[in-house]
């Protein structure tokens, strides 16, 4: 059973770029999340998909947005992008969203120069 | 709100040694808690859970105790080896769906 794969593995832009990301959850799970890891705060929630719909939504500014497709494959969107968004950013599928498992992908680390 | 508190690292341990990371937390209600860990290059792995007071969560011969008095989720395990070498998270869930608070890491490195 494949993993949850996440595309690009790296990706470098410029300030006020804008960049996609993209997860494709193990075979179905319905529940993707994201996270933004950095060294100093760790990882911190962005949001939440199930069913195509935004379950949940972390404290991030409107610039950072997401979405969900049919198949479960979520994609996730970063507009004018800041040097502070520099981080590996992480997918996270699971079943349900009952909390239970997170399978995490092996993230895309963004840089932004 | 919510959040987790763990011990700054780096830990160094020589092998065989014992593992103690601390980890405390803030929470409203009856969070369930867990511990990640992430191996270089990797995403993060489901270490082991507990979901209610006084509950031990074990994998691998890591364990860790649900501790409500105390706010408490310390990953200990008696004798560590070179392969145990990654970065532990501690997390909470406090069950509104998917949505994990996370410490900071702690990098663990064993030496032969």
């Amino acid at each position: 059973k494949a993993g949850v794969t996440q595309t690009p593995r790296y990706l470098i832009k410029t300030r006020g770029q804008q960049v996609t990301l993209s997860c494709s959850p193990i075979s179905g799970h319905r529940s993707v999340s994201w996270y933004q890891q950095t060294p100093g705060q760790g990882l911190q929630f962005l949001f939440e998909y199930f069913s195509e719909t935004q379950r949940n939504k972390g404290n991030f500014p409107g610039r950072f947005s997401g979405r969900q497709f049919s198949n479960s494959r979520s994609e996730m969107n970063v507009s004018t992008l800041e040097l502070g968004d520099s981080a590996l950013y992480l997918c996270a599928s699971s079943r349900d969203t009952s909390n239970e498992k997170l399978f995490f992908g092996s993230g895309t680390q963004l840089s932004v120069l | 709100g919510n959040s987790v508190t763990q011990m700054e690292g780096p830990v160094t341990l020589s092998e065989e040694a014992f593992l103690t990371i601390n980890c405390t937390y803030t929470a409203t209600g009856y969070p369930s808690l867990f511990w990640y860990v992430q191996y270089p290059g990797e995403g993060l792995q489901l270490l082991l859970k507990a979901t209610k007071a006084d509950d031990k969560g074990s994998n691998k011969g890591f364990e860790a105790t649900y501790r409500k008095e105390t706010t408490s989720f310390h990953l200990e395990k008696g004798s560590v080896q070179v392969s145990d070498s990654a970065v532990y998270f501690c997390a909470l869930s406090d069950g509104t769906g998917n949505q994990f608070y996370f410490g900071t890491g702690t990098s663990l490195t064993v030496i032969p």
